[in-house]
């Protein structure tokens, strides 16, 4: 089926540092999707991202974060500068349209913030 | 804020017994999806499910929109069914992000 690959599946950096998660959305789908997972607790929304704009965010988008999908190549997240507690997994996602039924998730990035 | 609850957390299964998977929500939903994680993997949508009963082989899952709550059914439950099962739902407040469950993580042996 329909894949979203996300690259690095592991990135280690030193608190302070800028980090930049790369997605390769399923090539037709047009919504973008980060979301956040701390180790043992919940996955949790931060951002949605339509036709080069962040369509809804959550408290936990904060300032240092940044979205973008520059002429349809990898959509990003930008952490800048990182803090320990960015220290998660993050998961993207895209789909076609707003239906949840179509949304594909990748195999997320473990980002260490030491 | 909204809450989604999911139990049991943790489950362990003998190859071909049946589990019964529990998420409720503390306010209204308009829809309901269950998603597999395997360890260290990606989420795999398994049902959207706004109402009602939907089947997928040896997985069913039931909806009651006006209780809150959502269940997955897992019949003849197989080792390959090992993993984290998780329910989520739209926010109340509209768009389109995904308030998740807590997760149940089934481990089933042959």
């Amino acid at each position: 089926g329909p894949k979203v690959l996300q690259i690095p599946s592991h990135q280690i950096i030193d608190m302070g540092q800028m980090v930049t998660l790369n997605c390769d959305p399923v090539s037709n789908h047009l919504y973008f999707y980060w979301y956040k997972q701390i180790l043992g607790q919940q996955m949790e929304f931060l951002v949605n991202f339509y036709n080069g704009k962040v369509m809804e965010k959550s408290k936990l988008f904060k300032d240092q974060f940044s979205v973008e999908r520059p002429d349809g190549s990898y959509f990003t997240l930008k952490i800048q500068p990182t803090a320990l507690e960015d220290s998660a997994v993050y998961f993207c996602a895209s789909s076609r349209d707003w239906g949840q039924n179509t949304l594909y998730f990748g195999a997320g990035t473990r980002l260490s913030v030491l | 804020g909204q809450q989604v609850q999911q139990s049991p957390a943790s489950l362990v299964l003998q190859e071909g017994e049946n589990a019964e998977l529990q998420c409720n929500f503390s306010t209204s939903l308009n829809s309901m999806q269950w998603f597999y994680q395997r360890p260290g993997g990606s989420l795999v949508s398994l049902f959207y499910n706004p109402s009602g009963t939907k089947h997928s082989g040896r997985l069913t899952s039931t909806t009651v929109i006006k209780e809150r709550r959502s269940s997955l059914h897992i019949s003849s439950s197989q080792t390959t069914d090992s993993g984290t099962y998780l329910c989520a739902s739209p926010s109340y407040q509209g768009g389109r992000a995904l308030i998740f469950g807590t997760g149940t993580t089934v481990s089933v042996s042959p």
